[in-house]
């Protein structure tokens, strides 16, 4: 399977813990986004890395929020102190970006629970 | 504030019909257009896209047609096929320092009935 992975699926965590997820991009492609989608709405736009250089994350959602890609390889996105509020999925998605448009290939996201 | 709304949440079209999904933008300064479908438990997939040079693009049974003095674009579905049934959702980005930061809208969930 070359398709973007995910991990985990689903996690289900108590208000103020901490969660990581982890995304495995499909290989040789060298941009990685990071987006939410809540119940009822649009996946929404989070923050990107090209290679391991993170080019945009003032759209991350508060400072709780953080992303790295250390070898331009995988990715994670962390959220400290979580809150009920932080209830989505969150979907990676990556592509091999060239001068002209590129096409996102989608995961299937984690599924975050807040209780 | 949407700047990408799709105004209908469903619809439900007999098998062999067209489907019409409709879409309509806020910001003039988006170039490009996609639509993804999504099925339950799994990420969006890209269906089909259309530069704002162009006024329609074509692959297959699929069309989107784009009305730039209308801020207005559709995704024509013909013929419409149970395998249709998805959640699809309006994307658009206008070239800035945030990459490839697509504005999606809420999507429409198509039902291609038997």
């Amino acid at each position: 399977d070359t398709g973007v992975s995910q991990d985990p699926r689903h996690k289900i965590t108590k208000r103020g813990q901490n969660v990581t997820f982890r995304c495995d991009p499909i290989s040789e492609h060298n941009r990685l986004y990071w987006y939410r989608q809540t119940l009822g709405q649009g996946p929404e736009f989070l923050t990107y890395f090209q290679n391991e250089a993170q080019l945009e994350k003032s759209r991350l959602l508060s400072d709780r929020f953080s992303a790295e890609r250390p070898k331009g390889s995988f990715s994670t996105l962390e959220i400290q102190r979580t809150e009920q509020g932080d209830s989505a999925m969150y979907l990676c998605a990556s592509s091999r970006y060239t001068a002209t448009n590129e096409k996102l290939f989608f995961g299937s996201g984690t599924q975050l629970s807040v209780l | 504030d949407q700047q990408v709304k799709q105004n209908s949440p469903s619809l439900s079209v007999q098998e062999g019909r067209i489907s019409i999904l409709n879409c309509d933008y806020t910001n003039s300064m988006f170039d490009y257009f996609l639509w993804y479908k999504k099925y339950p438990a799994e990420g969006p997939t890209f269906l089909i896209s259309i530069s704002s040079i162009k006024d329609k693009n074509e692959d297959g049974r699929f069309t989107v047609f784009l009305n730039k003095s209308a801020k207005h674009l559709s995704l024509h579905i013909v013929p419409s096929q149970p395998g249709d049934s998805a959640v699809y959702f309006c994307a658009a980005k206008f070239n800035s320092n945030s990459g490839y930061a697509l504005n999606f809208g809420k999507g429409t969930s198509l039902l291609v009935t038997p």
